[in-house]
């Protein structure tokens, strides 16, 4: 089956610094890759996902980017500010039938004023 | 309504009963799923409920743990005979398509389980 590597598991940054959190995944059919933000408390929240037929997707401060070949994703956060401070997790759909996404183990990002 | 509910929120019981949690998922979603956050842990699947096909059970611990989903809508997640292992948060999700192939899941809040 599907097996995600996420890195680092804990990120700490200054205010205004950039974040990249990175994920590697097994299966060469993985076809979907979401992005999700958790609060303390909180469910995951959907914040951005890309589809394996694009390279790289931009909502306003947050980007991701695909590489097929190497199989693995980043999360990009320009200019950090506190409120984005959490646990995001990525995530990445295999194939053989099995539409249940494998999740990575979370990376606690800590934006500090 | 607005988002996926769980109830209760907490739930605190004794070694050795059963529970009921509780999801009520965005109407019109078919995708129904279970999972498991342990303290500081990664989302532990459990069980997906896709329309009116057969649930997929393979996430499920033990056979103390099953779910049901009634009318294609709201779900029950029963956890028989408690063990302090099966302390967690158990979040529910649901998506509007085939299985999350393309689709990104809404997750409720969660319901804490605290075994004593």
């Amino acid at each position: 089956g599907e097996n995600v590597e996420q890195h680092p598991s804990t990120l700490s940054v200054q205010e205004g610094d950039s974040a990249v959190i990175k994920c590697t995944y097994s299966d060469s059919a993985s076809n979907y890759f979401p992005w999700y933000k958790q609060e303390l408390g909180k469910g995951p929240q959907l914040i951005i996902d890309i589809r394996s037929n694009v390279g790289e997707k931009k909502d306003q401060r947050i980007a991701v980017t695909l590489n097929k070949t190497a199989k693995h994703f980043s999360l990009h956060i320009t200019e950090t500010q506190p409120e984005d401070s959490a646990v995001y997790f990525c995530a990445a759909t295999g194939s053989g039938g099995s539409y249940i996404p494998t999740f990575g183990r979370g990376t606690s990002l800590i934006v500090h004023p | 309504g607005a988002g996926v509910s769980q109830s209760p929120s907490n739930k605190v019981t004794e070694k050795g009963k059963d529970v009921e949690l509780r999801c009520d998922p965005i109407s019109g979603h078919t995708a129904l799923y279970w999972y498991r956050q342990s303290l500081g842990q990664g989302l532990e699947f459990l069980i997906y409920f896709q329309g009116n096909s057969a649930p997929d059970k393979s996430g499920l611990p033990s056979d103390r743990f099953s779910a049901e989903r009634t009318g294609g809508s709201v779900s029950t997640l029963t956890i028989q005979r408690t063990q302090q292992e099966d302390s967690a948060v158990y979040l529910c999700a649901s998506s509007p398509g085939t299985g999350g192939r393309g689709y990104g899941y809404t997750f409720g809040s969660g319901t804490r389980l605290t075994v004593v």
